[in-house]
């Protein structure tokens, strides 16, 4: 099937520096990829759509200064958290669509990333 | 805006108990309906796809049912098992193509042996 893997799986900071988490697709393309975030027993909020070779399209409320996303290649996205503060602390998962056929239109989602920002 | 509910927030049941977990939605026109187990601290793992001319789909113990014209949802678990203990989130997907998953809060469930 298809995997989606991130790394780092945890992260611990201090605050005021950046933070890169990446999102793999590692058997399939990807056109579009999905950032979630997810604070403890919550569930998934999206925080932004990523298309390779365009500019990510963010939802309301999110910061796209602080969180920069770059989807530079099918199999890549990557997530930016700039001058990270505490309440940054969260679970962040992305997700990645296939082009098409049995990956078209299925999400498949990464394991995770774990931010502490101290 | 659609708006997805999971009802009950969590359950508890002892091993061996067939259970239901409801997830409704406002907006009925969807393209898909999934739903995913989250074992703590970790990612999602996709149980069960339905596509919105289907009325069910199975898996094992797994049953996943959708009514889309009354905006409901349920997963059936039969004969549950520790191992069934994990989050379980319901989202639904509005068309096909580049439009995301919208999730319910989730049902945390506790398999009691």
């Amino acid at each position: 099937g298809a995997v989606v893997s991130q790394h780092p799986s945890r992260v611990i900071c201090k605050s005021g520096t950046s933070v890169k988490i990446e999102c793999r697709s590692l058997d399939f393309q990807a056109t579009t990829m999905f950032w979630y975030r997810q604070f403890p027993k919550k569930s998934l909020m999206l925080m932004a759509t990523s298309n390779e070779g365009s500019k990510a399209t963010y939802e309301q409320g999110v910061e796209k200064d602080k969180f920069l996303i770059n989807h530079a290649s099918l199999t890549l996205s990557t997530l930016t958290v700039t001058s990270a503060h505490p309440e940054d602390s969260s679970f962040y998962i992305c997700s990645a669509r296939g082009t098409s056929g049995r990956n078209g239109d299925t999400q498949y989602f990464g394991p995770g990333t774990r931010l502490t920002v101290l | 805006k659609q708006e997805v509910t999971q009802i009950p927030a969590a359950l508890s049941v002892p091993e061996g108990e067939n259970l239901v977990l409801n997830c409704s939605f406002t907006d009925s026109a969807i393209y898909n309906l999934q739903w995913f187990r989250q074992d703590p601290g970790k990612g999602l793992t996709s149980l069960l796809l339905i596509q919105s001319s289907q009325r069910e789909q199975t898996s094992g113990r797994l049953n996943a049912s959708l009514d889309k014209s009354s905006g409901r949802s349920t997963l059936y678990i039969a004969a549950s098992q520790p191992g069934d203990s994990a989050t379980y989130l319901c989202a639904v997907k509005k068309y096909s193509g580049n439009t995301p998953l919208v999730f319910g809060k989730g049902t945390r469930l506790s398999v009691i042996a």
